[in-house]
């Protein structure tokens, strides 16, 4: 059972663009939701989180939209980088469960110069 | 301060061995957790410790054996590896009280 539901699977984006990766959950105990980036070779590093009592974060070029009625939340990367070429998973997590992280299974993301 | 590290980075054994996976950490951090990452699944929890001498199957437990008599060491042990098991292999902490799991460089195990 996928309690975590990514897309797309892979994007490619031109530098400058904007590049959109969305999160869909079923658990309504889940209440944060983090972003985490990862490079090739490398363990996942987080990006940028958001909690549901507020529905957009945003931290330099990377924003978070949150719909808690619809159980979907959204990174924005703007302006994008090759730099930002790498793989994104957006995760969910409870307090009731330790805050053990449930991750969607990646966007691999390209950004072309 | 090197945070999280994980030994060996690169196994290769065979069908039916033990193989141990080390995980280090010199934050004191309370949670520790085992993820495995294989394409199309993206990382799922294999056991968690929230302290030393506590820990907890997570998503994917068959075959693995967790321990952590110390605070700042949480080994993954396989005590029969099989081809499945192969994969990237990542340890991660978290300090009571906040949000953020750190994750380490991971282990990339194959199983012949």
């Amino acid at each position: 059972q996928q309690q975590v539901k990514q897309s797309p699977q892979s994007l490619i984006v031109q530098k400058g663009g904007i590049s959109i990766i969305n999160c869909a959950y079923e658990n309504t105990a889940f209440d944060y939701f983090p972003w985490y980036q990862q490079f090739p070779g490398k363990g996942p590093a987080l990006l940028i989180a958001i909690r549901p009592d507020v529905s957009e974060k945003k931290e330099g070029r990377f924003t978070i939209s949150f719909n808690k009625s619809a159980k979907q939340f959204s990174l924005h990367i703007m302006d994008s980088q090759p730099g930002d070429s790498a793989t994104y998973f957006c995760a969910a997590s409870s307090g009731g469960s330790n805050y053990k992280l449930t991750f969607g299974k990646g966007t691999l993301l390209t950004v072309n110069p | 301060d090197a945070g999280i590290t994980q030994s060996p980075r690169y196994k290769i054994t065979e069908t039916g061995r033990q193989v141990t996976l080390m995980c280090h950490q010199t934050w004191s951090h309370s949670y520790m957790f085992w993820y495995r990452q294989d394409l199309g699944h993206g990382l799922r929890l294999i056991y968690y410790s929230a302290a030393a001498d506590i820990t907890d199957k997570g998503e994917v437990p068959d075959g693995y054996v967790v321990s952590r008599s110390k605070t700042e060491n949480f080994p993954l042990t396989l005590e029969s590896a099989t081809r499945s098991q192969t994969s990237v292999y990542f340890c991660a902490t978290r300090h009571r009280g906040t949000d953020t799991q750190y994750f380490g460089p991971g282990t990339r195990l194959t199983v012949l």
